[in-house]
């Protein structure tokens, strides 16, 4: 059974330090991983989906890599900003074609 | 264009009643996925319907249901709520589905409180 774990739980910065969340997980024969954005109450903001073939991904002060071999994701977010806070998980396919989603990183950036 | 689209966005209910949610998919999209989001558990996949289809389904009991019309809306329903039922639940479109490397979209969530 696919298990995904997000590293740190939580995390408070002060606004324009550069960021790394971690995402692992157990079984490396996935499809892809992707990672959402989340506020809170709401729904679930797609950031980057990296396909199993691929490295990484980028998206403006975001930046997403991927080792399968060892089960590993990072999450880079550049320059953070306080419109950044917010929950962010990361979620893997496999065989099963059921994502399996981690329980996130609480983020807060404060000015 | 649209995004994904939930009613009820809150919801209270008894023990022992069910309840019916819905979810409006973005326009052309034929895959919608359910999901449950408690403190708890953090975020479980429900089941998938692709084309009026259940193609996935998760580890929940059968008082889990779904559906999914010709337009691609869909609708979940929970017989006998447990006051464990009470969770945000989210629903996802996308174009073909889990499993084949498209973007999910997902709405605000419908917060279902049982009492």
């Amino acid at each position: 059974k696919q298990e995904v774990t997000q590293i740190p739980a939580a995390l408070s910065v002060p606004e324009g330090e550069n960021l790394v969340l971690n995402c692992s997980f157990t079984d490396s024969a996935i499809y892809n991983l992707q990672w959402f954005r989340q506020d809170p109450g709401k729904g679930l903001t797609s950031l980057l989906l990296i396909q199993s073939s691929q490295r990484e991904q980028t998206s403006g002060r975001l930046n997403a890599s991927l080792d399968k071999s060892s089960g590993r994701s990072t999450l880079y977010i550049a320059a953070s900003q306080p419109g950044d806070s917010a929950t962010y998980l990361c979620a893997v396919e496999g065989g099963s074609y059921i994502p399996t989603f981690g329980r996130g990183t609480s983020l807060i950036v404060h000015p | 264009k649209a995004g994904v689209t939930q009613t009820p966005r809150y919801l209270i209910k008894t023990r022992g009643q069910q309840v019916t949610l819905s979810c409006s998919p973005i326009s052309g999209h034929r895959s919608v996925s359910w999901y449950q989001q408690t403190p708890g558990q953090g975020l479980q996949f429900l089941f998938e319907y692709f084309s009026e289809t259940q193609r996935n389904k998760g580890n929940f009991p059968g008082r889990f249901s779904g559906r999914q019309f010709s337009n691609s809306r869909s609708e979940m329903n929970v017989s006998t709520l447990e006051l464990g039922d009470s969770a945000l639940y989210l629903c996802a479109s996308s174009l073909v589905g889990t499993g084949v490397n498209t973007e999910a979209f997902f709405g605000q969530g419908t917060r279902l409180t049982v009492v």
